[in-house]
């Protein structure tokens, strides 16, 4: 079956510095989400990309969808201690069912 | 505040025990999901309901049960719990029958511990 796998599973960094977590699919996406687990919270949708090879940037947040729809990629600039928790990404291949979830990259930053 | 509200937020209980989980989706929203989130495993999706009807099946077992009521709240029931059980159950819902390509709003979630 579809299989969404997402790297790394950890980060830790020092605020300032640049962080990314890339999503992989076993098969093609229609549409892949982004969603932001704060620590203790639940998931917060962050953004939705459809089309092959598309950028979305929100402030300093940058979501790439590949040419091929099959890996995505979340890249925030400068982080804060406010980007702390837990990202994941979650595809859908289109067919039946819903979306399937990665297992998330955990961010922690260090001030 | 998604708007999503679930009850109860904790939930201790023992093996072998039957509890059920209730949601209530934002105001206007038609689809129901039901997550299940452990340490190991991420975020699972268990079953979709749209409407009063299931729209979704995901990887949920066969002692898990749930439904949608004429209200559009849900519950999920889960019998026969076993240790493996306990975890982070979510409740997610979204405006209509699009469900994998709309935002999908979720509650706090109900923390399950099976001792």
């Amino acid at each position: 079956g579809q299989q969404v796998m997402q790297i790394p599973q950890y980060q830790h960094v020092q605020e300032g510095e640049d962080f990314t977590t890339y999503c992989n699919s076993s098969t093609t996406l229609s549409n892949i989400q982004w969603y932001k687990q704060r620590p203790g919270g639940h998931p917060v949708f962050l953004i939705q990309l459809v089309k092959s090879g598309e950028v979305k940037k929100q402030k300093r947040l940058t979501f790439q969808f590949g040419e091929a729809k099959k890996n995505s990629s979340l890249h925030i600039t400068a982080t804060q201690t406010t980007d702390v928790g837990t990202y994941f990404c979650a595809g859908y291949g289109g067919s039946q069912g819903n979306l399937i979830f990665g297992k998330g990259t955990k961010l922690s930053v260090k001030p | 505040d998604s708007g999503v509200t679930q009850t109860p937020k904790h939930l201790i209980t023992a093996t072998g025990q039957r509890v059920t989980l209730r949601c209530s989706p934002r105001s206007g929203d038609l689809s129901v999901y039901w997550y299940q989130q452990s340490l190991d495993q991420g975020l699972q999706f268990l079953i979709q309901y749209y409407n009063g009807e299931e729209r979704a099946k995901g990887n949920i077992l066969e002692r898990f049960s749930a439904q949608q009521f004429p209200d559009l709240h849900s519950e999920l029931n889960l019998s026969s719990l076993e240790l493996g059980d306990s975890a982070l159950y979510f409740c997610a819902s979204s405006h209509g029958l699009a469900g994998p390509r709309e935002t999908q709003y979720f509650g706090p979630g109900t923390r399950l511990l099976v001792l």
